[in-house]
């Protein structure tokens, strides 16, 4: 089945520094990539949608300058939480939908635990 | 705005009984429906997905139902087992959005199955 990855599976930064997390879909292309923020006990909050070779797509509310999302490649997104603190420690998830398939499926990834110091 | 609603937050059952989660939605100009099972600190796993034109969807002892009219899903769980026990959530897609892929994702049921 379509299997996505999330590298790293968790990080420990300090305030003020750059994290990059990549997204990868192993074994099939995705045209569309979603980024996800999930804080403790809480649903899922969409934060981007992630096009190959074009500009991400923000949701209201997320600061695109904070949060870079690159997707260089029809298998690999990458989100870059920058001059990260405190409140950006969270749960990040991401997913990626299958190119060309009728039912539209997204496939997620395990998911970034960040901890900012 | 779509919002999308899961009741109850959290359910503690005891092995073996059936049970049913439920997932309402404001808007029924939906594409289709998915419930996803996320155990701690994962990610998620699909388990059903239902589109807009059918009326539910089985596998195993997992069974979930759509009700476009009403703006309701049911998430019913035969036979529950300890390895059931995980936050369950479900998500709708718009339809007709110029970002069709959007998933607007309820706030999840933890269920506790006690051995």
């Amino acid at each position: 089945g379509a299997v996505v990855s999330q590298h790293p599976s968790r990080v420990i930064c300090k305030s003020g520094t750059s994290v990059k997390i990549e997204c990868r879909s192993l074994d099939f292309q995705a045209t569309t990539m979603f980024w996800y923020r999930q804080f403790p006990k809480k649903s899922l909050m969409l934060m981007a949608t992630s096009n190959e070779g074009s500009k991400a797509t923000y949701e209201q509310g997320v600061e695109k300058d904070k949060f870079l999302i690159n997707h260089a490649s029809l298998t690999l997104s990458t989100l870059t939480v920058t001059s990260a603190h405190p409140e950006d420690s969270s749960f990040y998830i991401c997913s990626a939908e299958l190119a060309g398939v009728a039912s539209d499926t997204q496939y997620f990834g395990p998911g970034t635990r960040l901890t900012v110091l | 705005k779509q919002e999308v609603t899961q009741i109850p937050a959290a359910l503690s059952v005891p092995e073996g009984e059936n049970l049913v989660l439920n997932c309402s939605f404001t808007d029924s100009a939906i594409y289709n429906l998915q419930w996803f099972r996320q155990d701690p600190g994962k990610g998620l796993t699909s388990l059903l997905l239902i589109q807009s034109s059918q009326r539910e969807q089985t596998s195993g002892r997992l069974n979930a139902s759509l009700d476009k009219s009403s703006g309701r899903s049911t998430l019913y769980i035969a036979a529950s087992q300890p390895g059931d026990s995980a936050t369950y959530l479900c998500a709708v897609r718009r339809r007709g959005s110029s970002n069709t892929g959007k998933l607007i994702f309820g706030q999840g049921t933890t269920l506790q199955v006690k051995p």
